[in-house]
């Protein structure tokens, strides 16, 4: 089955850029999306189609994507940030969706 | 302020069944694919299964396919997932979503 492959932590002081990445083989032809969790929160939608940023998510939130990688940038990340993050995604088909495993994002 | 509310989740016995339910308001459900994500205490997100605006396609993850099913109701705007054969493993936390909305979740508990 499809997989999409993120670093289990992330670690930045406050102001610095954080970037997680997530691997995928399919990446290169779908759209990645990008989720951050507080603990004990539903999930919230920071990036939609690769680089888009729905309304009322912090312009220090971008997307990427290069190949078969896509990649979540923080810019000037601040300790509210402080969160798991998780990319999502289809298989090539384009029917079975797939969750990376998550990135635990520390800003100290 | 579009609202998803989960319901229907509980204990139940291994090999039990459980229907959870999706209730939209102030949002028009059968414009959108609707899915169900799961996640196990302490764990990860989980894509379950999805469904078509009008219900005619239905893609389910490999460890619940046979098992579960998804269904919607759009005059009613809610959203459906018929759970079988439950397993330990499927013991999570249920959310319905579509793009940036999620519910709050609904607990699933499967246990002797």
């Amino acid at each position: 089955s499809y997989e999409l492959t993120q670093p289990p932590s992330v670690s930045v002081s406050p102001g610095q850029t954080a970037r997680i990445t997530c691997s995928g083989d399919a990446l290169p032809k779908k759209y990645a999306y990008w989720y951050q969790q507080k603990s004990g929160q539903a999930p919230v939608l920071v990036i939609y189609e690769d680089s888009e940023r729905p309304s009322g998510i912090p312009e220090r939130f971008s997307g990427s994507t290069s190949g078969t990688m896509a990649t979540l940038t923080i810019s000037g990340a601040q300790v509210e940030d402080e969160a798991d993050y998780y990319c999502y995604s289809t298989d090539s088909g384009g029917d079975h969706w797939v969750f990376g495993g998550g990135t635990k994002l520390t800003v100290l | 302020e579009v609202q998803l509310v989960e319901s229907g989740g509980g204990l139940v016995q291994p090999g039990g069944s459980l229907r959870l339910s999706c209730t939209a308001s102030r949002f028009t459900l059968s414009s959108y694919w609707m899915s169900w994500v799961r996640q196990a205490p302490g764990k990860g997100l989980e894509w379950v299964a999805n469904i078509k605006e009008d219900g005619s396609e239905k893609f389910y993850v490999d460890s619940v396919e046979g098992r579960f099913t998804i269904s919607r109701d759009n005059a009613r705007n809610s959203l459906y997932l018929q759970m079988n054969s439950l397993r330990v493993e499927d013991t999570a936390v249920y959310y319905c979503v579509t793009g940036s909305y999620w519910g709050q979740g609904t607990l699933v508990t499967v246990s002797s």
